[in-house]
């Protein structure tokens, strides 16, 4: 079956600029999150999103950085403003239980 | 503050042998632990889970063992082969919440 998708591959902005993140989960998966990948780094959690409860936004590093879930299924990152650091690997994840199934994620360049 | 370490060094190891890598973690009491391997320019896949509890658990070549009064999981490669070569990550879960906390990971290359 399909897997964990996003896009874009790639999104090239300038400084200043809003980028949007999309996630689309597997099937039946209750679980989504977002995490962040700076080069040669682990993975630090951003956003959680479990059924209907309110996501934990915790690993959030700014308030220009905003996610939301719609219909329990497809989930947008949004990075207003974006700054040059927060040039990473953007990855999505889905879950039923403990395993996470990640999707290839979104490699952003702010210059 | 709460704290993953894994091996600082990439490991280099010949086909055949075992390779070990190290996670330990402070300030955490994790009710389980995950293992995961990344290739480049891909998103993590998860190998093995092991709780607080177990001691031990073994997928085909793969062995994970966990000792939460060393604060430490152990994760063995045995029999290493050269599609082996990856980047492995340790992840460790608070509660019986979902959510991963990750450490940097520790890239493997087996030489043929």
């Amino acid at each position: 079956g399909a897997g964990v998708s996003q896009s874009p591959s790639n999104k090239v902005t300038e400084k200043g600029k809003d980028v949007e993140l999309r996630c689309d989960p597997i099937s039946g998966h209750t679980a989504l999150y977002w995490y962040r990948q700076s080069l040669g780094q682990g993975l630090e959690f951003l956003i959680y999103f479990q059924g209907n409860s309110a996501p934990d936004k915790s690993g959030l590093p700014s308030d220009r950085f905003s996610a939301e879930r719609t219909g329990g299924s497809v989930s947008t990152l949004t990075i207003q403003r974006t700054q040059q650091e927060d040039s990473a690997v953007y990855l999505c994840a889905s879950s039923t239980e403990y395993e996470q199934y990640f999707g290839p994620g979104t490699r952003l360049t702010v210059t | 503050s709460q704290k993953i370490e894994q091996n600082s060094e990439a490991l280099n190891i010949q086909e055949g042998k075992t390779a070990t890598l190290t996670c330990n973690y402070t300030n955490y009491s994790p009710a389980y632990l995950q293992w995961y391997r990344q290739d480049p320019g891909r998103g993590p896949v998860f190998l093995l889970l092991i709780r607080e509890n177990e001691k031990e658990k073994r997928k085909e070549r793969l062995k994970v063992t966990f000792d939460t009064t060393l604060k430490q999981s152990l994760f063995h490669i045995t029999a290493s082969q050269p599609a082996d070569s990856a980047t492995y990550l340790c992840a460790l879960a608070l509660s019986n919440d979902y959510k991963l906390s990750f450490g940097a990971g520790t890239t493997v290359t087996v030489r043929a």
